[in-house]
């Protein structure tokens, strides 16, 4: 399997800042992508990293380490907009492979 | 461009029917993919084509589940005899071929939602 790893569920509050972590395995690797998805809809890209560090997108970044198998999803002044599931996507040859996905909350 | 477009967004059928759903992915887009997502999972992926050609299909795939993309356009998926378990949201992405790795970003559907009763 692909042993991709995030936390089922988050709580925030809106205006503050959120992490969502994923681990994966790192074999045969090749970009890890981050989607959004609200409930009934489909899933939209957010970001992508292919080398490691940290990729800023207005109130989203996204951070990969390729060595540990690790990015990070940091979302900035939560807005109640952003309860949605967060879904981490290693990329591997000419496919992604989802996680379950992080079912994110924003409460006031 | 109107993105994606899947047809249709919900089907309700009976055990044992065949169904078949339909994707136009985005018009410059030469690959196209699909995926089935139960209620608190993520996508799984079923099979892709890059134009005509069908590269890489899910072992989870069936027998009964055939998809074609005749003339490198629309795709159809087709599943034969359904079954219960089959009830799920296929999904279908596109994406343009990039020679820079990693830099493969799949565009999605809306979806079409199968019931089997």
């Amino acid at each position: 399997g692909q042993n991709i790893d995030q936390p089922t569920e988050m709580t925030a509050t809106e205006g503050a800042i959120v992490q969502i972590n994923c681990t994966y395995q790192t074999s045969g690797f090749n970009g890890l992508f981050w989607y959004q998805q609200h409930a009934g809809e489909a899933p939209t890209f957010l970001s992508y990293n292919v080398l490691d560090g940290l990729e800023e997108k207005g109130r989203f970044s996204s951070f990969l380490s390729r060595s540990k198998g690790y990015s990070y999803l940091l979302l900035k002044e939560l807005q109640m907009k952003d309860s949605a599931s967060y879904l981490c996507a290693p990329g591997r040859g000419n496919k992604l492979t989802f996680g379950t996905g992080t079912q994110l909350k924003v409460e006031l | 461009d109107t993105g994606v477009s899947q047809d249709p967004r919900h089907k309700i059928t009976k055990r044992g029917q065949n169904v078949t759903f339909r994707c136009d992915p985005i018009s410059e887009h030469n690959r196209l993919y699909w995926y089935r997502q139960t209620l608190g999972q993520g996508p799984e992926f079923l099979t892709y084509f890059q134009n005509e050609a069908q590269l890489e299909k899910s072992r989870l795939l069936s027998d009964r589940f055939s998809a074609e993309r005749p003339k490198g356009s629309f795709s159809t998926l087709e599943i034969q005899r359904t079954e219960q378990g089959d009830s799920a949201m296929y999904l279908c992405a596109s994406s343009l071929e990039i020679a820079r790795a990693g830099a493969n970003v799949l565009t999605f559907g809306a979806g079409s939602r199968l019931t089997v009763l």
